[in-house]
């Protein structure tokens, strides 16, 4: 049974904190890790797919590392708006089946003015 | 807008009764993913379906079955429904064969079993 964990489950911050999130992943068999960010009410929005050891990537204010070997990625926003509030996903697709995806619980950010 | 529209958006059924939802795939996407999100939980692998045949199945129970269609929309059926069925459901489509892809998510369809 693959196991993805993500922490923290919530975070409160005040607008113009960074902020960052973590998501554990089995080390073996790695193929890619995806970033969503999920408001209520909408579909999940596609962030960030990584795949490459070290791999680094960045949207405007928010960025994600990769670390396949230790089998972990962090999430960073930078001045958190409060426009930023959701819930980030991150999930785990392995070899034997790329295309399907392991969920976290997700993170959920509330981001006060 | 991510092209992945589900029907219908909120509905309610009784115990021991079917449901019927549905997903319209980004155009061009020939794979279409089901995933069921209980509540506290992340979105957990139902099935997917490649070019109209199954192509995986998660730890769900056989009175969950699915339907591609030529022009790749999907159907997603629950038969017998329980309680814990209670849910949102998610439909995701993808373009498998690409290096490097994303899979792309519609709004859901929220079922309630009472």
């Amino acid at each position: 049974i693959l196991n993805v964990e993500q922490s923290p489950q919530s975070l409160h911050v005040q607008e113009g904190d960074s902020t960052n999130f973590t998501c554990s992943f089995p080390s073996s068999n790695f193929y890619a890790l995806h970033w969503y960010r999920w408001e209520t009410a909408k579909s999940p929005e596609a962030l960030f797919v990584m795949t490459l050891n070290g791999d680094e990537k960045k949207k405007g204010r928010i960025s994600a590392t990769l670390n396949t070997k230790e089998g972990y990625s962090y999430l960073y926003i930078k001045g958190s708006q409060p426009e930023d509030s959701a819930t980030y996903l991150c999930a785990f697709s392995g070899g034997s089946g790329y295309s399907t995806l392991t969920f976290g619980k997700g993170t959920m950010l509330l981001v006060s003015p | 807008e991510t092209g992945v529209t589900q029907s219908p958006t909120h509905l309610i059924k009784t115990r021991g009764q079917q449901v019927t939802l549905r997903c319209s795939s980004q155009s061009g996407h020939n794979t279409v993913s089901w995933y069921q999100q209980a509540l506290g939980q992340g979105p957990q692998f139902i099935f997917q379906y490649y070019r109209e045949e199954e192509n995986g199945r998660g730890n769900f129970p056989p009175r969950f079955s699915g339907l591609q269609f030529p022009n790749y929309s999907s159907e997603l059926n629950v038969n017998a429904l329980e309680l814990d069925d209670s849910a949102l459901y998610l439909c995701a489509s993808s373009l498998p064969g690409v290096s490097v892809y994303t899979i792309y998510f519609g709004e859901g369809s929220w079922l309630t079993v009472v």
